[in-house]
């Protein structure tokens, strides 16, 4: 199993749509949890930190369940430059960064 | 601004002919990374360095080396590259062990 797991995708969606990325780990003692987002051929770029009480950064929404070992990513309203990849980010007790395989968005006209 | 640079940009090698790639800072952050990522995958972490203590991953082949001359810059050296070899190498800097910001990365391509 891998330690950070996310949703295949791709996800084709038109303008103004709401999308939700899904994210689990495997390691129950992770601390730190991180949406990134990567466009195309350049580098990540970190789009919000995940709290466990959820945190809202105007149209994205991350949320946090420990007990289920799982993100989310919750994004409405959306725009083409959202079209991206979303990388899934955990960093475990030794401070290492785990990094999901990505969740391709693609936001059409 | 304040950054990470990453030189070159594109990096063309041969099989087996070594290559350094070279990352610098301006952020004065303590620990610096190097990630490999290849097509559709996630980025894998090869090695880090806190401060000036070198922490490999380990599965990191020998073939990789890093060196760490200062805070500000930390090369990657591969010294006998592959056509496995050939991905985007992602630099990144971080204080402590806390948020890491990515540099462009150096996309290598091994004939």
């Amino acid at each position: 199993r891998k330690e950070v797991e996310q949703d295949p995708g791709p996800f084709n969606v038109p303008e103004g749509a709401t999308v939700a990325f899904n994210c689990t780990y495997s390691n129950s003692a992770s601390q730190s949890f991180f949406w990134y987002r990567q466009d195309c051929r350049k580098e990540p770029k970190l789009l919000m930190s995940v709290y466990s009480s959820g945190n809202e950064d105007g149209r994205f929404t991350a949320q946090l369940n420990r007990a289920s070992q799982y993100i989310s990513l919750l994004i409405r309203d959306s725009k083409l430059s959202d079209s991206a990849t979303y990388l899934c980010v955990v960093k475990g007790i030794n401070n290492d960064m785990r990094f999901g395989a990505g969740t391709r968005l693609t936001v059409k006209p | 601004d304040a950054m990470v640079i990453q030189n070159p940009r594109y990096q063309v090698t041969q099989f087996g002919k070594p290559v350094t790639l070279s990352c610098s800072q301006t952020l004065n952050h303590n620990v610096m990374y190097w990630y490999q990522q290849k097509s559709s995958q996630a980025p894998k972490l090869l090695f880090h360095y806190y401060d000036k203590d070198f922490n490999n991953e380990a599965d990191t082949p020998d073939n990789f080396q890093s060196r760490r001359p200062n805070t500000s810059f930390c090369f990657l050296d591969i010294r006998s590259p592959g056509l496995g070899d050939a991905a985007m190498y992602l630099c990144a800097t971080s204080r402590e062990m806390y948020t890491q910001y990515f540099g462009p990365g150096t996309r290598l391509t091994v004939l």
